[in-house]
C-alpha cells in the first residue's frame, strides 16, 4: 500500500467542480505534485508546488494544502479531463519519493 | 523542448537483468538542477517511483528495489540508463523515463516524461 492514500474513483457531471484529494503524514511537511494520465498515454504533470501550473495547463486545474491533505481542483469539468489523477511527494521519511494509487475521474 | 525516449528489451527471462536507457534530446544531464529519474506502471495499476539520481552522482532507490537496482548517467551520450536484477513476473510494467525537479520552495515535481517502454518478464 502506498504512503499516499487516494481514493481510487470520483466522478463529476459536465461543468460542474470536483476535488480529489491525497492523503499521507509527508504532505504536513511536503508539497505534492500531480499529474494526468490519459488510456495508453504517459503522465502528465498539472500542479506542482503550492499551487503552480506548468505552461499549457488549463487554470480549470487548480492545487491547495491542508493537514494532512493535498486536493487537485478541477473548476468546470470537460470531457477531456476523464483521466487518472496522481498525487506525488516525498515519503515519510523525507528521503525518497511515493506515488498515490491514483483516481480514476469520470465526467458524466 | 526537452525530450526523453526509452530503449531496450521488451522482452527479459526470469533471473536475468532488465536494461533499459533513456535519451535525453533539447537539454543537458549534466544541468546541475535536475534529477533523472525511472517509474514503472505494471499494467492495469498505478505508478511507482523506482529511483532519482542527480547528476553529480547522488542516487535515491526505491527502498523495495534498492538492492536489485543500479541507475548511472553517460553525460558524453546525454544518456541515462536503469538496470534492474533477479526480475520476476511481477517486474512487467511500462517504464517510464522523467526529469525530476527537487527544489526547497516548488516541492518536487516530474516534469518531463518519455513516452514509456513496455518490458514483459517471460521465459
Amino acid at each position: 500500500s502506498s504512503e499516499l492514500t487516494q481514493d481510487p474513483a470520483v466522478s463529476v457531471a459536465l461543468g460542474q467542480t470536483v476535488s480529489i484529494t491525497c492523503q499521507g503524514d509527508s504532505l504536513r511537511s511536503y508539497y505534492a505534485s500531480w499529474y494526468q494520465q490519459r488510456p495508453g498515454q504517459a503522465p502528465i504533470l498539472v500542479i506542482y508546488g503550492k499551487n503552480n501550473r506548468p505552461s499549457g495547463i488549463s487554470d480549470r486545474f487548480s492545487g491547495s494544502s491542508s493537514g494532512n491533505t493535498a486536493s487537485l481542483t478541477i473548476t468546470g469539468a470537460q470531457a477531456e479531463d476523464e483521466a487518472d489523477y496522481y498525487c506525488n511527494s516525498r515519503d515519510s521519511s523525507g528521503s525518497h519519493w511515493v506515488f498515490g494509487g491514483g483516481t480514476k475521474l469520470t465526467v458524466l | 523542448q526537452l525530450q526523453l525516449q526509452e530503449s531496450g528489451p521488451g522482452l527479459v527471462k526470469p533471473s536475468e537483468t532488465l536494461s533499459l536507457t533513456c535519451t535525453v534530446s533539447g537539454g543537458s544531464i549534466s544541468s546541475s538542477s535536475y534529477y533523472w529519474g525511472w517509474i514503472r506502471q505494471p499494467p492495469g495499476k498505478g505508478l511507482e517511483w523506482i529511483g532519482s539520481r542527480y547528476y553529480s552522482g547522488s542516487t535515491y532507490y526505491n527502498p523495495s528495489l534498492k538492492s536489485r537496482v543500479t541507475m548511472s548517467l553517460d553525460t558524453s551520450k546525454n544518456q541515462f540508463s536503469l538496470k534492474l536484477n533477479s526480475v520476476t513476473a511481477a517486474d512487467t510494467a511500462v517504464y517510464y523515463c522523467a526529469r525530476h525537479i527537487v527544489t526547497t520552495i516548488l516541492g518536487n515535481s516530474f516534469d518531463y516524461w518519455g513516452q514509456g517502454t513496455l518490458v514483459t518478464v517471460s521465459s
